[in-house]
């Protein structure tokens, strides 16, 4: 079946201890790309990437850090989490990422005290 | 910055009713992506806009693009309590940034 998986759904932490998100698509996609959903703010973009080692900046970067070693795989890293980085994470994909349809993981509820 | 306005931002009308949701922009996008959400899932497409003017029909959703594209809308017709959710537009600049309206969420009463 072709999807977007990420680990873990719910997470809870301390502001300050390191953290990794997984995501991983089976669809041999080229695009994939993180948000963070926020109540009143919609989906806003975090970071993508079009390739294997390709990356760039979304609307709201900081404090995040990414990676695209392999094609499938997609993680996002908090270095030094902060209360306002507790939010629903989407990662996605897409075939090129160029006006093609994405297609979302079921999120990653993230609560940062 | 692009921006994605939506409106309304929350709708709660009786099963049987038609309503239309409202995705605008001061900016002009390459295409134009609609998704619902569910409680606990990740959005999930209904259908992409490309060309200015475009209407597209899925059983009882209409989706047009507009003429400029800047704009589009969402019309439902004889709404169903299973098209409760979270409405959501999102342009394609074709830059590889995808901007997402603030979603405007329905619920259809039985």
């Amino acid at each position: 079946e072709a999807q977007v998986t990420q680990n873990p759904r719910y997470l809870i932490t301390v502001t300050g201890k390191k953290l990794t998100v997984t995501c991983s698509q089976n669809m041999n996609h080229e695009y994939m790309s993180w948000y963070r959903q926020d109540p009143g703010l919609g989906l806003r973009q975090i970071y993508y990437s079009m390739n294997v080692e390709v990356t760039d900046k979304g609307d709201v970067p900081e404090g995040y850090k990414v990676s695209r070693k392999e094609k499938r795989n997609f993680p996002l890293i908090l270095e030094s989490p902060s209360p306002n980085q507790t939010s629903l994470y989407f990662c996605a994909s897409s075939l090129t990422g160029y006006n093609s349809p994405l297609h979302f993981g079921n999120g990653t509820r993230l609560t940062v005290t | 910055t692009q921006l994605l306005e939506q409106s309304p931002q929350f709708l709660s009308i009786q099963e049987g009713e038609n309503l239309t949701v409202y995705c605008n922009s001061s900016s002009v996008f390459s295409s134009l992506q609609w998704y619902r959400q569910e409680p606990g899932e990740g959005p999930v497409l209904l259908v992409t806009v490309v060309t200015g003017g475009e209407v597209k029909k899925l059983k009882r959703l209409t989706f047009q693009f507009g003429d400029a594209r800047k704009d589009s809308s969402l019309h439902i017709t004889a709404a169903q309590p299973g098209d409760t959710g979270l409405y959501l537009c999102a342009g394609s600049s074709g830059t590889y940034k995808y901007i997402f309206g603030t979603g405007t969420r329905l619920k259809v009463l039985a």
